[in-house]
């Protein structure tokens, strides 16, 4: 079967960085997507990555490794909007996405 | 209209009835897409389109009926609604594009009593 995991849930500090990871095994990769969802709202694109390594869009970067089945969004300068479920899917060999269960992540003050 | 409108907002409907949820999108986009999205659980693709006159099955689609006549409109319809479709639907396109992101409506919550 296909399989997404992340963390449910993750707690972090205001101007701090923070790490969400995401693991997956799926049936072929065209490609990991990071979206956003704040508490009530649609799912907001973040980023992509189809190649190996790093990608830095502002305060937010993701990489991935495609050996290992995994990748990580990097948020740094924390915010308190930042407060909101990331959300990691994978594109799988028929062009679908597959969608992790999310990670709310809640930042204190 | 700016993006993706989907229309109810909400419902509340009793078990047994008719219901079309429905998804405009006004950005030419080829490819809809119908999810649904339940607490613990990923978003769970219903039914999708890749262009106008297409459909095709998603993860769960049995309870479900979509048909696309035009590229902007993407109706999803529940024959027979039972308790346990009671969810969040939430209505998504994309251009077709190398990355091929998808832009997601505001969502339909759906309560099947």
């Amino acid at each position: 079967g296909q399989n997404i995991d992340q963390p449910t849930e993750m707690t972090a500090t205001e101007g701090a960085i923070v790490q969400i990871n995401c693991t997956y095994q799926t049936s072929g990769f065209n490609g990991l997507f990071w979206y956003q969802q704040h508490a009530g709202e649609a799912p907001t694109f973040l980023s992509y990555n189809v190649l190996d390594g790093l990608e830095e869009k502002g305060r937010f970067s993701s990489f991935l490794s495609r050996s290992k089945g995994y990748s990580y969004l990097l948020l740094k300068e924390l915010q308190m909007k930042d407060s909101a479920s990331y959300l990691c899917a994978v594109r799988d060999k028929d062009y679908q996405l597959i969608w992790g269960a999310g990670t709310k992540l809640i930042i204190k003050p | 209209i700016a993006g993706i409108t989907q229309a109810p907002t909400s419902q509340i409907l009793a078990a047994g009835r008719r219901m079309t949820l429905r998804c405009t999108q006004d950005m030419r986009h080829n490819a809809m897409y119908w999810y649904r999205q339940d607490l613990g659980l990923g978003l769970r693709l219903i039914h999708y389109s890749n262009t106008a006159g297409t459909t095709g099955k998603g993860e769960v689609p049995d309870g479900y009926s979509v048909s696309r006549a035009n590229t902007d409109d993407f109706p999803l319809t529940l024959a027979s609604a039972v308790p346990s479709q009671t969810s969040v639907y939430f209505c998504a396109s994309s251009d077709g594009s190398s990355n091929n992101e998808q832009f997601f409506g505001p969502g339909t919550r759906l309560t099947v009593l």
